[in-house]
């Protein structure tokens, strides 16, 4: 069974702070794509990383995959209250539509 | 183009019933996953259908069920609900980008409630 760990589960920081939230696994994925999830709404798709060692940046979210493909981290500069969600990671054991998702981060960021 | 759609939104239902949940894919798009959302188990893959067959199936009990129509138009159904199929079900649709990576894109849920 493919699992993906991700950590850490609760993050609570102040604006401008800086975090890092890391997905890691024992098993190698096609692709890891990143999901930002609000309350009552579905997951919204960042960014997918396809490449070992890919590295990938959306304003101030920095995106970076292992260069052996099990793992991935994601990266915030300067957090602002707008960043506040659950982010979620998740792997594509192949070139299908299933994915393996982490438990997600679930992150306040307060004025 | 229109996001995926799913309906409906919120459903109550009773132990032992069974209950029928519609996704509507993003235009183009012929694969569709189903996902259960629990606050213990986070997200979970129920499974996919592609070009009206099912590829991929994940662990769940064979009360959970599903089908895609030639639009790519799905449904997915549970009979003799339990307690613990409490949860939002989530949709998604995809496409087959360069590289065959399937990029997901997701429906709003159906949050399902059984008493």
């Amino acid at each position: 069974t493919q699992l993906l760990e991700q950590s850490p589960q609760f993050l609570s920081i102040q604006e401008g702070e800086n975090l890092t939230v890391y997905c890691n696994s024992s098993s190698v994925f096609s692709s890891l794509q990143w999901y930002r999830q609000e309350p009552g709404e579905g997951p919204v798709l960042l960014v997918t990383v396809v490449t070992g060692g890919e590295v990938k940046k959306l304003k101030r979210l920095t995106f970076q995959f292992g260069d052996a493909r099990k793992d991935s981290s994601l990266h915030i500069t300067a957090a602002q209250p707008g960043d506040t969600g659950l982010y979620l990671c998740a792997g594509a054991p192949g070139n299908t539509g299933k994915l393996i998702f982490g438990q997600g981060t679930t992150l306040q960021v307060k004025p | 183009k229109a996001g995926v759609t799913q309906t409906p939104r919120y459903l109550i239902k009773t132990r032992g019933q069974q209950v029928t949940l519609s996704c509507s894919p993003i235009s183009g798009h012929r694969s569709v996953s189903w996902y259960q959302q629990t606050p213990g188990q986070g997200l979970q893959f129920l499974f996919e259908y592609f070009s009206e067959t099912q590829r991929n199936k994940g662990n769940f009990p064979g009360r959970f069920s599903g089908r895609q129509f030639s639009n790519s138009r799905s449904e997915m159904n549970v009979s003799t609900l339990e307690l613990g199929d409490s949860a939002l079900y989530l949709c998604a649709s995809s496409w087959a980008r360069a590289g065959g990576i399937y990029e997901q894109y997701f429906g709003p849920g159906t949050r399902l409630t059984v008493t």
